[in-house]
């Protein structure tokens, strides 16, 4: 199986500052059609999972452009430019390319 | 709205049985695959397994493969999830989600599932 290593675990950030999250995967992610099945999702506390960022850039409807996703291969970033105190969570990057899915431990991102 | 609706969950024994129900609204619902992931409490997300929207294929996570089966009735807009031989380790919030192209674009509210004696 793909292990995905997301770091930090844990990642306070003042309100309107930037915040980095990586994800590196055991082995490349780029499928055999092109494309590169890593996403990322954002669940607030009680709440279900929601869809950020799919194949690695690409922002889901309604998401802010704050919001942005980078990488190739086995080392991808999802960056939040000004963070907002709605922003407060935990962070998963999630692969598909190689079934099973897998996902990685996760970020918390909170406010100092 | 695209809208998932997980049901079934509840408390069950150990080496009991359990079928989850996901509810499909607001989109073509035979047109698209769905996952099950599940979140035990206070853990992150476990992927468990995915139905493609004519049904005729599905993958398990090795966790799972030969105690959970998924299904899905097209007409009704439903996928099941039947649990059995369940464990502690089951124990866990349950979500249905839509694959749009190998993301998991839209999620259900989650079905707890708690496995006690």
């Amino acid at each position: 199986d793909i292990v995905m290593t997301q770091t930090p675990l844990s990642s306070p950030v003042t309100l309107g500052q930037s915040a980095s999250i990586s994800c590196r995967s055991s082995e490349s992610l780029v499928h055999t059609d092109g494309n590169t099945y890593l996403s990322w999702l954002h669940q607030r506390p009680g709440q279900p999972p929601r869809l950020l960022i799919y194949k690695i850039s690409n922002r889901f409807s309604g998401v802010p452009d704050r919001f942005s996703g980078s990488g190739a291969g086995t080392d991808f970033t999802l960056k939040i430019s000004w963070v907002e105190a709605e922003d407060v969570g935990v962070y998963y990057c999630m692969q598909a390319t190689k079934f099973p899915v897998t996902f990685g431990g996760g970020t918390k991102v909170e406010i100092k | 709205q695209v809208q998932l609706v997980e049901s079934g969950g509840g408390v069950v024994q150990p080496g009991g049985s359990l079928r989850l129900a996901c509810a499909a609204s607001g989109f073509a619902f035979s047109r698209y695959d769905i996952h099950w992931v599940r979140q035990a409490p206070g853990k992150g997300l476990e992927w468990l397994v995915l139905i493609t929207h004519v049904g005729g294929n599905d993958w398990y996570a090795d966790s799972v493969k030969g105690r959970f089966t998924i299904s899905r009735d097209n007409p009704k807009n439903r996928v099941y999830l039947h649990m059995s031989s369940l464990t502690s380790e089951d124990t866990a919030v349950y979500y249905c989600a839509r694959d749009q192209g190998l993301h998991l674009d839209y999620w259900g509210q989650g079905s707890l599932v708690t496995v006690s004696s």
